[in-house]
Parts: C-alpha cells; sequence; structure tokens
C-alpha cells in the first residue's frame, strides 16, 4: 500500500491552524496513524486508529478519515509543533506496514 | 519511563554484517511486540521488522528479508537487529518502537543508531 501525503511543505504562522493529508492507495480501513518528528529526534506518535489522540498528545491534534483519505489537524500552531508529520498504516497483515513521504510544517 | 536505547552502529563495508541492540526499560518488556523502522539520511521512514512479544513471530519487509534476523531476549530486556549482507541503501538511523497494543503503530521509539554502509 502506497502512502501519499500533502502538501510537502506548509508555512504556517504561530496561532493558525495547519491542515495536513494523507492519502492510501487502497482502503486502510481505520488502521492509520500519525507522527511527528522533530529536528534529530525519533518519532513521536499522535494519533491512533485514524481519530484517537496517543497518551499525553494535546487535544489540539485531531486526525479524522477512514478509507483512504485521512487528515491532520492542528487548531492552533504552537512553536514546538514546526515539525514533520508522518502519516502510517497498518492495514497488511502479515505485516507491510508504510509510511507516508511527510509534511514538513514550517514557520511562515 | 518507558526508555528505548539503540546502540551497534557504525560504518561498515558492502557485503559484511552488522548487529544493532535495542536495550528496554520502564514497562515489561515480555508484554510487547517490537519492531526495528529505519531513516535513510534526510528521507521519509521505512518499516523494517516485527517480532511478536514472546519472539515466536517475526516479519520482514521485503528489502531486508533473508538478509536481516530480528530476535529478542526478554530475559535481559534486549532486541536484536542482525544484519548480514550489507548493503549501500542499508544506510540509515535504525530506531527500535514498541507496539502501543500489538496492532501495528508504534507509541515509544529509541533515539536511533546510524549505520552507515560504504566503502
Amino acid at each position: 500500500i502506497v502512502m501519499t501525503q500533502s502538501p510537502a511543505i506548509l508555512s504556517v504562522s504561530a496561532g493558525e491552524r495547519a491542515t495536513l493529508s494523507c492519502r492510501a492507495s487502497q482502503s486502510v480501513s481505520s488502521n492509520l496513524a500519525w507522527y511527528q518528528q522533530r529536528l534529530g529526534q525519533g518519532p513521536r506518535l499522535l494519533i491512533y486508529g485514524a481519530s484517537t489522540r496517543a497518551p499525553g498528545i494535546p487535544a489540539r491534534f485531531s486526525g479524522s478519515g477512514s478509507g483512504t483519505e485521512f487528515t491532520l489537524t492542528i487548531s492552533s500552531l504552537q512553536s514546538e509543533d514546526f515539525a514533520v508529520y508522518y502519516c502510517q498504516q497498518y492495514n497488511n497483515w502479515p505485516p507491510r506496514y508504510t509510511f507516508g513521504p511527510g509534511t514538513k510544517v514550517d514557520i511562515k | 519511563q518507558v526508555q528505548l536505547v539503540e546502540s551497534g552502529g557504525g560504518v561498515v563495508q558492502p557485503g559484511r554484517s552488522l548487529r544493532l541492540t535495542c536495550a528496554a526499560s520502564g514497562f515489561t518488556f515480555s508484554s510487547y511486540a517490537m519492531h526495528w523502522v529505519r531513516q535513510a539520511p534526510g528521507k521519509g521512514l521505512e518499516w523494517v521488522a516485527v517480532t511478536s512479544f514472546d519472539g515466536r513471530k517475526t516479519y520482514y519487509a521485503d528489502s531486508v528479508k533473508g538478509r536481516f534476523t530480528l530476535s529478542r531476549d526478554n530475559s535481559g530486556n534486549t532486541l536484536y537487529l542482525q544484519m548480514s549482507s550489507l548493503r549501500a541503501e542499508d544506510t540509515a538511523v535504525y530506531y527500535c518502537a514498541r507496539d502501543l497494543n500489538d496492532r501495528g503503530y508504534f507509541d515509544y521509539w529509541g533515539p536511533g543508531t546510524l549505520v552507515t554502509v560504504s566503502s
């Protein structure tokens, strides 16, 4: 399953809303996760099951979608949110998990 | 607190072998499936392999199948990735990651260890 993300780069001002898109080449049901990766760090799980926030993740992060189209929304960007965001599908069995190429959220 | 710390990375010649280690602490290691995920320099994430909580089942990405072997020592809270017949395209930061609900998504990641395959 091939994952695509858009846009590749999203320039946003602090306090603004950011909307990131992820598309799967075939249905993955709700088996979709989102991760944040800050420069020089390992990824951090934000969302799983397409819309469930991981423990400790602020409420400004929300996920939606099912099937092939998914969205990650950050309601009001904070300085620490400028990072790269990846979607990942985990629908295959046996496992053939795949990630999208990422969306970089940049300071406008 | 949950900690995962990878080690064993370095520079290795094409065709040679290397073993990565992931030391786990702060949780019941033997209760969780564990994965390796890699990231080539400046690139995105690629899932590499997974082992079940008891080590009885392992699955690999097609790109490493037959060359990499994943194992675990639950008594020592350690995960291993034995890599052989290394290629230039295996150059990456390798992360170990915990599977949150045995479903295929990862709630804790280590800081990673860099493997460079070069002559």
